[in-house]
């Protein structure tokens, strides 16, 4: 399979614990985005990298929040001391947010 | 500042008509924009873009949009809709980055049209 995959695909957590997730983008892809998506809602940006540099951050993406993408090629978002309001699809896009991944659905019990 | 908006929550068409989505748009340069689909439960599906040429846009599953500069629209359209073309259909826009303007890379989603077709 070419296109970007996200894992894992449903993620059930209790309030406080840490998540994290993975994006694994087409490869030879260098812009990379996470969006957050909830229910009739569109997608809202929350951090976009080209390459391994992160180059900008939604204020959504609180001190929560953070993501990485060593050497260009997958990207992690991870979710620390998780609040119920951090329920939600968790989208990768890769690309010009042209190519979008499965999601992770995020609930928070 | 770029944003997209999508006028209607949702829109009904019947089996084998003309169905339009409707998408207004404003960024500060010229747009790049974007439609997607979305079935319950999936990730967002492209389907066709506009960055610059000819007004008129093809994409999957015999969509087309049609880009309006003066009325800052980019709407939807399909001749004969499918029962399965039921979905969330999305509207994005970004600026394309310019050295003097600025812009951006990140596209900004309207908030979604329901579309459903009746058999």
């Amino acid at each position: 399979d070419t296109g970007v995959s996200q894992n894992p695909r449903h993620k059930i957590t209790k309030r406080g614990q840490n998540v994290t997730f993975r994006c694994d983008p087409i490869s030879e892809h260098n812009r990379l985005y996470w969006y957050r998506q909830t229910l009739g809602q569109g997608p809202e940006f929350l951090t976009y990298f080209q390459n391994e540099a992160q180059l900008e951050k939604s204020r959504l993406l609180s001190d929560r929040f953070s993501a990485e993408r060593p050497k260009g090629s997958f990207s992690t978002l991870e979710i620390q001391r998780t609040e119920q309001g951090d329920s939600a699809m968790y989208l990768c896009a890769s690309s010009d947010a042209q190519y979008f991944g499965p999601g992770t659905r995020l609930t928070v019990l | 500042a770029q944003s997209v908006a999508q006028p209607e929550d949702q829109v009904n068409v019947a089996e084998g008509n003309p169905l339009t989505v409707k998408c207004t748009y404003s960024v500060s340069g010229n747009p790049y924009l974007f439609w997607y689909v979305q079935y319950p439960n999936r990730g967002l599906q492209f389907l066709l873009k506009y960055i610059t040429g000819d007004n008129l846009v093809k994409g999957s599953y015999g969509f087309e949009a049609e880009f309006n500069k003066s009325q800052t629209s980019f709407h939807l359209k399909k001749p004969s809709a499918l029962v399965s073309d039921s979905a969330l259909y999305f509207c994005a826009v970004r600026d394309i980055p310019r050295i003097r303007t600025g812009g951006s890379y990140i596209p900004t989603f309207g908030r979604g049209t329901s579309l459903i077709v009746h058999p």
